[in-house]
């Protein structure tokens, strides 16, 4: 299979609990991009990279967020001290390669803050 | 005002009909568009994208985009319950930041 992985697909935490999710793009894909969907939204940005350069990260994003692709390969996106608030999906998706433009996603992670 | 905007529908069609779906964006330097479909508790997937004025077809699907209106739609030919999903519009930003709509919901009627 060599669409996006995402682990885990699930997860459940205690409020105040840090968490840490993995996206693994398509192997030549440049660019990731992380979002959060709740229900009856449709995604919301929160950030990107280009290679191992984060460019851009979202003014909604609290400093408990913080996201990584060390080798630009695999992401991986942490958020500290967890809110009620923050129980969505995470997505994560890639593009590049031959067809820039082109995003595919991964299955996403649901979180459920307790 | 929000920089992607869609009808949150539901959208009602009868099977073997035409579905219209449209969709506005407020940020005049947005390059290119995008339309993905998402079914409940899944990712979205990408039906196509557009970054010239006019229409581009690919196979039922046909996105239509108006620069100086604003404005890109989604018709779907020959309607099928399997294309009940909601229909997401999505537009990358000078700055290569992609921006979703809510989406629309869809609901082929068998």
């Amino acid at each position: 299979d060599t669409g996006v992985s995402q682990d885990p697909r699930h997860k459940i935490t205690k409020r105040g609990q840090n968490v840490t999710f993995r996206c693994d793009p398509i192997s030549e894909h440049n660019r990731l991009y992380w979002y959060r969907q709740t229900l009856g939204q449709g995604p919301e940005f929160l950030t990107y990279f280009q290679n191992e350069a984060q460019l851009e990260k979202s003014r909604l994003l609290s400093d408990r967020f913080s996201a990584e692709r060390p080798k630009g390969s695999f992401s991986t996106l942490e958020i500290q001290r967890t809110e009620q608030g923050d129980s969505a999906m995470y997505l994560c998706a890639s593009s590049g390669g031959d067809t820039p433009l082109e995003q595919y996603f991964g299955p996403g992670t649901r979180l459920t803050v307790t | 005002q929000k920089e992607v905007e869609q009808n949150s529908g539901p959208l009602s069609v009868p099977e073997g009909a035409i579905a219209s779906l449209n969709c506005t964006y407020s940020d005049r330097g947005s390059q290119s568009f995008f339309w993905y479909r998402q079914y409940s508790g899944k990712s979205p997937e990408l039906i196509m994208f557009i970054y010239s004025n006019g229409d581009k077809e690919d196979g039922r699907f046909t996105a239509q985009l108006n620069k100086a209106s604003q404005y890109v739609s989604l018709l779907i030919r020959d309607s099928q319950p399997s294309d009940s999903a909601t229909y997401l519009c999505a537009v990358m930003r000078r700055d290569d930041k992609i921006i979703f709509g809510k989406g629309t919901r869809l609901h082929i009627l068998p």
